[in-house]
């Protein structure tokens, strides 16, 4: 079974810096998806970004980036110039081709003014 | 408009009681998904599925049933043998036709109160 560890339980970054937010996971397969969700206090769940396992590019949305790395299963984000709305619980996720994805506990993100 | 939604946002259940809790879609969407979210614990799968009358059992289906009689909606019953009910509950579907849009898209919850 996947597993998806995430080490930080809260992080906090000041407005306009950067924060990396740590994604592990376990897997023996080689093709699948890794997601990075946001949760902010309304409790709507966003897509922040998506990644192929097989593209070898890191994916990015505009401040969101990721820093993958296949071999040590790593699955980290990236976001630059952090605004007050970034405050969040983050939750990356798992998910091969035509199955539920698997998240992890989740990290909570506050951006200070 | 074009999304998922669930209702109600909030719902109050008395010990013994069955309750639904309703999520539809609107994007054509071929699968659907119901995960429970607890403090510190992340998104748990209760039920899936992939085709109208078909669906499949997640990690804590246990007190929980599902049907998915209509391609659109997708409703959870949590029974009274749910033994600790009380949680936010999410609803998710996703296009699956092909890898490269296959992306999980969530409503905005319902938050289930045992009183």
């Amino acid at each position: 079974a996947q597993t998806v560890t995430q080490s930080q339980p809260e992080m906090s970054v000041q407005e306009a810096e950067t924060v990396t937010l740590s994604c592990t996971y376990d897997t023996s397969e080689s093709n699948y998806y890794l997601f990075w969700y946001k949760q902010p206090p309304s409790r709507q769940m966003i897509l922040v970004i998506r990644q192929e396992a097989y593209k070898q590019q890191n994916a990015t949305e505009n401040r969101f980036s990721v820093n993958f790395q296949k071999a040590a299963k790593s699955f980290s984000l990236k976001i630059s110039d952090s605004q007050l709305g970034d405050t969040a619980m983050y939750f990356c996720a798992f998910m091969k081709h035509h199955t539920p994805l698997v998240f992890g506990k989740g990290t909570r993100l506050s951006v200070i003014a | 408009d074009g999304g998922i939604t669930q209702s109600p946002k909030y719902l109050f259940r008395k010990e013994g009681q069955n309750v639904t809790l309703s999520c539809e879609q609107n994007l054509n969407h071929d699968a659907m998904y119901w995960y429970r979210q607890d403090p510190g614990q992340g998104l748990r799968l209760i039920y899936y599925s992939q085709i109208v009358n078909d669906f499949q059992k997640g990690d804590i289906a246990e007190g929980y049933s599902v049907s998915r009689e209509k391609k659109e909606s997708f409703p959870l019953t949590v029974t009274s043998a749910q033994k600790n009910p009380t949680a936010f509950y999410l609803c998710a579907s996703s296009i699956e036709e092909r890898p490269s849009t296959d992306t999980q898209y969530f409503g905005p919850g319902t938050r289930l109160t045992v009183l």
